[in-house]
């Protein structure tokens, strides 16, 4: 298995412009979760799915946020527009169960996300 | 309201020294708390949990209620212990909270 997937490894772009992640978790996991990496404010949850249920989006920014998950594989978090601040490492994870407080997430290489 | 604290963003050691690295956390229920690490160009990756009660890579930590801290401890440290050292909780609802992270630095 070749982990958690996420594409691109770098995305450098312009302000104003839409932004989408990838992320393909690891077969059979049931939760997945996306953070945010940044020197400030180190590692944050922006959202995660059980079973492809959005269950908790508080960590999402802003509006200009989004993230969708529309199958067990597959899950992006889209930025619209992009702003400077929103560079930063962004990480997929995902995890075996769905109520298991001690399991371990598996991580993604991350994208690196640069708005110009 | 559930929340990880690490107070240093930046630990420098020699190498042989003990090492602490200090975490918080604030949270109503019982805790599940861990420690994760990323090496240089090395993927998020988890190091121990606290209810597995292990030592790896001779790190140890222990849960301390009172105190409410998770702090991460290795007697002797080497360089290439030198990483990223994030603290995360885990809530009864599956979300997994980090702090903010320090950074370890192992000299020689």
């Amino acid at each position: 298995d070749a982990g958690v997937i996420q594409s691109p490894r770098h995305e450098v772009t312009e302000m104003g412009q839409e932004v989408t992640l990838r992320c393909k978790p690891i077969s059979g996991h049931n939760s997945l979760f996306w953070y945010r990496q940044t020197m400030m404010r180190g590692l944050e949850l922006l959202i995660y799915f059980n079973n492809n249920v959005p269950i908790d989006d508080s960590g999402m920014p802003e509006d200009r946020f989004s993230a969708k998950m529309p199958n067990a594989s597959f899950s992006t978090l889209k930025i619209q527009p992009s702003e400077p601040r929103d560079s930063a490492v962004y990480f997929c994870a995902s995890s075996p169960g769905t109520h298991f407080r001690d399991e371990k997430l598996f991580f993604g290489s991350g994208t690196q996300l640069s708005v110009l | 309201a559930q929340r990880v604290t690490q107070p240093e963003k930046l630990l420098s050691v020699f190498k042989g020294a003990p090492v602490e690295l200090k975490c918080n956390y604030s949270y109503s229920g019982s805790p599940e708390l861990f420690w994760y690490v990323q090496y240089s160009r090395q993927r998020l990756q988890l190091l121990l949990r606290h209810i597995s009660r292990e030592s790896i890579k001779g790190f140890t930590a222990d849960l301390n209620k009172g105190e409410t801290s998770f702090h991460l401890k290795k007697p002797f440290a080497q360089e290439e212990d030198s990483a990223m050292y994030y603290c995360a909780l885990s809530s009864n609802t599956g979300k997994l909270i980090f702090g903010q992270g320090t950074t370890l630095q192992v000299k020689p």
